[in-house]
């Protein structure tokens, strides 16, 4: 069955970059039916989509932080990754990695079908 | 950017109630909406898709309904398992945003 689990530091200084990495089980990752996606959610607040990938690479990035997000995928380990630099305490957040499936038409991401059970990255000095 | 605007933030019901939340998006996304439950400190799980598409293995008492920019989720009887926070997401557009979120509250 299909399981996403995310690792990486729980905690990060600010100026320094986010490093978290979704690896993926029970499903190949190169597969064109999907792109992977982050998103993120602020301690009581709501869902903020980060950026999603697909196996060959192709990328998607929410306008607001494409210029410090950094999204690439590992298809021999069934990986991906997120960096995010220049981290602030604004970037305090459970991270979730989910599988974003394409939407036949078009062949660009739609929903998420499955998520990852989120990891807690705190910014702090 | 496409914005998502959901009514109420907060309803208040009962077991056996119908209830009906709304998403607003601030331009036409045909029928590209998602809506997701999230219950406190577990990931979002789809309910509904394409705006009124049910996801394999989602009770039928959650329906969606909508297209353009107006959108519904309905709960046809609420159950204890149904109260959560439900997240409407737009995917017309390569933004995908979510909206704010509507907190489904015990009466």
């Amino acid at each position: 069955q299909l399981q996403l689990l995310e690792s990486g530091p729980g905690l990060v200084k600010p100026s320094e970059t986010l490093s978290l990495t979704c690896t993926v089980s029970g499903v190949s990752i190169s597969s064109s039916a999907y792109y992977w996606g982050w998103i993120r959610q602020p301690p009581g607040k709501g869902l903020e989509w980060i950026g999603s990938i697909s196996y060959g690479g192709s990328t998607y990035y929410n306008p607001s932080l494409k210029s410090r997000v950094t999204i690439s995928v590992d298809t021999s380990k069934n990986q991906f990754s997120l960096n995010l630099s220049s981290v602030t305490a604004a970037d305090t957040a459970v991270y979730y990695c989910a599988r974003h499936r394409v939407q036949m038409v078009y062949g660009t991401p739609g929903y998420f079908d499955y998520w990852g059970q989120g990891t807690l990255v705190t910014v702090s000095s | 950017d496409i914005q998502m605007t959901q009514s109420p933030s907060t309803l208040s019901a009962s077991v056996g109630d119908r209830v009906t939340i709304t998403c607003r998006a601030s331009q036409s996304i045909s029928s590209w909406l998602a809506w997701y439950q999230q219950k406190p400190g577990k990931a979002p799980k789809v309910l509904i898709y394409k705006a009124s598409s049910l996801e394999s293995g989602v009770p039928s008492r959650f329906s969606g309904s909508g297209s353009g920019t107006e959108f519904t989720l309905t709960i046809s009887s609420l159950q204890p398992d149904d109260f959560a926070t439900y997240y409407c997401q737009q995917y017309n557009t390569h933004s995908y945003g979510f909206g704010q979120g509507t907190k489904l509250e015990i009466k």
